[in-house]
């Protein structure tokens, strides 16, 4: 258990719709990231926050966005989804620049 | 720009066997961090080691054992004894130190697989 956890963990849903997926990280971790790992794809990082502020962006969709709450857990909201967002999504924290980052259990999130 | 390069999609090897993964980097940056994660069937990635540009000392734990070698931009993992449970995709990963502004870069994962 890494101590990093990921809500739901699995989630159907049609396309046109709009999810939010959640995140607590480990107690005491300020950065928490996004990642989607698709088969054609592999592991993309999607986003980066580090105490309540945006710090890093990948190759995030528009149709995709993300914050984290002054407790530090974190939302990633897809909206208008398309089939080929069908991913596992993944959350990970870390106490600061440098240290391990742990990955949550992950969400896979199937469009149909 | 950084990049990570496993350039072996799948291995299969016998139980008890020894397996190596390879994984090498490409970083202008003097600092940076190297990883290894497993993901078993079930999906999770499970984090293995981390090792700063700085400790080129190879590390044991039990039956898994790192390489690094800044020379060749290298850090290879070993299995020693390999054993069913092993099965799994792994990835090799890089982190600029950066405070504040970080990226993990994966490789594309290595498939391993032990015959029982």
């Amino acid at each position: 258990d890494s101590g990093v956890t990921q809500t739901p963990k699995h989630l159907i849903t049609a396309t046109g719709q709009r999810v939010t997926l959640r995140c607590s990280p480990r107690s005491g971790d300020l950065s928490v990231y996004w990642y989607q790992q698709s088969l054609d794809q592999g592991l993309q990082f999607l986003i980066q926050y580090y105490n309540g502020e945006e710090r890093a962006k990948g190759n995030i969709l528009e149709r995709f966005s993300a914050q984290q709450f002054p407790d530090l857990h974190s939302e990633l909201n897809l909206s208008s989804l398309e089939l080929g967002d069908s991913a596992l999504y993944f959350c990970a924290s870390s106490v600061a620049s440098g240290n391990t980052i742990y990955f949550g259990e992950g969400s896979w999130l199937t469009v149909v | 720009a950084q990049k990570v390069t496993q350039a072996q999609t799948e291995i299969s090897v016998v139980e008890k066997e020894d397996v190596t993964l390879d994984c090498v980097y490409e970083t202008r940056d003097t600092t940076y961090y190297l990883f290894w994660y497993k993901q078993p069937p079930s999906g999770e990635l499970v984090f293995l080691i981390r090792r700063n540009s700085f400790d080129e000392q190879n590390e044991i734990s039990g039956r898994y054992s790192w390489n690094f070698q800044k020379s060749t931009s290298s850090f290879n993992f070993t299995i020693t004894a390999s054993q069913v449970v092993d099965s799994a995709v792994y990835f090799c990963a890089l982190i600029r130190s950066n405070f504040g502004n970080e990226k993990l870069t994966f490789g594309t994962g290595t498939r391993l697989t032990i015959i029982p």
